[in-house]
């Protein structure tokens, strides 16, 4: 099975700052998609950005950009210009492209971001 | 449109008994999760649907907790014989299909279970 490791429990930036948080991933399938998910304290999970494992090139959503390096199976996410409103748990998510491993999101375990002023 | 939406919001039971946690999904998507998440945990993947069928319920703990679509839109996670262990907050997500473009799942503001 696929496991998806968030090695940073907690992370702290200051607002208008630049944050990275990590992700690296297992798996021995070459077609998949990862995620970076923000979950506040409502509970309610929102996609911040995802990426195709066959595009080489970075996706990019406003703020939020990711470095993604394949070879690597690291998946980390930048966010430029953090804002209070960015505050949140972080989870990244694998899932695989062709169903061997099944359909479902594989998440971390995440990261807690705190914005101060 | 509408998002995904759970009810009931939150749910108090006492162990042992039945409890029902339903999942009204964006319209027409034909795909449907459901994940569990424990405190201080990402979500865990329970089961999912493909229209009325269970695709896959290889995450179901055990013979306690059963899922249904009936009718392809709308479903229900049900668990007998509710133990401590059970309390964590059960998430619902759904899609537009599972492979390819327009698999991004979309999750629900979950259902936050209690077993005293």
């Amino acid at each position: 099975a696929q496991t998806v490791t968030q090695s940073q429990p907690e992370m702290s930036v200051q607002e208008a700052e630049t944050v990275t948080l990590s992700c690296t991933y297992d798996t021995s399938e070459s077609d998949y998609y990862l995620f970076w998910y923000k979950q506040p304290p409502s509970r309610q999970m929102i996609l911040v950005i995802r990426q195709e494992a066959y595009k080489q090139q970075n996706a990019t959503e406003n703020r939020f950009s990711v470095n993604f390096q394949k070879a690597a199976k690291s998946f980390s996410l930048k966010i430029s210009d953090s804002q209070l409103g960015d505050a949140a748990m972080y989870f990244c998510a694998y899932r695989s492209e062709n169903g061997n491993s099944g359909y479902a999101l594989n998440f971390g375990k995440g990261t807690s971001l705190l914005v101060t002023p | 449109g509408a998002g995904v939406s759970q009810t009931p919001s939150n749910k108090v039971t006492e162990k042992g008994k039945y409890v029902e946690l339903r999942c009204d999904p964006i319209s027409g998507h034909t795909a449907l999760y459901w994940y569990r998440q424990s405190l201080g945990q990402g979500p865990e993947f329970l089961i999912y649907f493909q229209g009325t069928g269970a695709a896959d319920d290889s995450g179901l703990p055990n013979d306690r907790f059963f899922a249904v679509r009936p009718e392809g839109s709308v479903s229900t996670l049900k668990i007998q014989r509710t133990e401590r262990g059970d309390s964590a907050v059960y998430l619902c997500a759904s899609s537009l299909r599972i492979r390819g473009l327009g698999e991004t799942q979309y999750f629900g503001p979950g259902t936050r279970l209690l077993v005293l």
